[in-house]
């Protein structure tokens, strides 16, 4: 089946600090893969994506590069701030009969927490 | 603004009571999807609907029921047969077409007792 594989945390580290979450996916397709944050109390949202390999997401000074041959989507970013302090989920989708219903399979998320 | 809204924020049941969550999106997606959150799992999809009057059963949905008489609306029935039912529940909708990103709500923390 398919699953996402995520870097245990939590991850803690200094503000300006770099950062990697790793993820690695197996998928039984070409999968578009995403990043989405969870702040304290707070429903999820896209951080970036990428719909296919070699393609680059990135926001928010966040960068994700989809490598099909090691299929990974690691999470990184130069200099963290504390306001970057958040629950991190990967996740991949895959399309279904030619269509896409938006079904996402979600990594067990990683907490990571900056401080100052 | 567009957005989803999940009500309540919190919620307290007995066990043994049926309790329906609330969500409501005004964004015009087609797609509207149910997920539950524990500590260390990430998301498990419960429900998801592509259309009005039409849904699908997710990875676990057993103990739980929805409708989806209107697009905006796509409320969740946690039913006594669920027998965990202490999570945080997610409300998601999209445009249901390809690689089209998930918008999700702030979420309902139900916790039975």
């Amino acid at each position: 089946g398919n699953s996402v594989t995520q870097m245990e945390g939590p991850v803690t580290l200094s503000e300006e600090a770099f950062l990697t979450i790793n993820c690695t996916y197996t998928a039984t397709g070409y999968p578009s893969l995403f990043w989405y944050v969870q702040y304290p109390g707070e429903g999820l949202q896209l951080l970036l994506k990428a719909t296919k390999a070699d393609d680059k997401g990135s926001n928010k000074g966040f960068e994700a590069t989809y490598r099909k041959e090691t299929t990974s989507f690691h999470l990184e970013k130069g200099s963290v701030q504390v306001s970057d302090s958040a629950v991190y989920f990967c996740a991949l989708q895959l399309l279904a009969g030619g269509t896409s219903y938006g079904k996402l399979t979600f990594g067990q998320g990683t907490i990571l927490t900056v401080h100052p | 603004d567009g957005g989803i809204t999940q009500s309540p924020k919190y919620l307290f049941r007995k066990e043994g009571q049926n309790v329906t969550l609330s969500c409501e999106q005004n964004l015009n997606h087609d797609a509207m999807y149910w997920y539950r959150q524990d500590p260390g799992q990430g998301l498990r999809l419960i429900y998801y609907s592509q259309i009005v009057n039409d849904f699908q059963k997710g990875d676990i949905a057993e103990g739980y029921s929805v409708s989806r008489e209107k697009k905006e609306s796509f409320p969740l029935t946690v039913t006594s047969a669920q027998k965990n039912p202490t999570a945080f529940y997610l409300c998601a909708s999209s445009m249901g077409r390809d690689n089209s990103p998930l918008h999700f709500g702030n979420g309902t923390r139900l916790t039975v007792t």
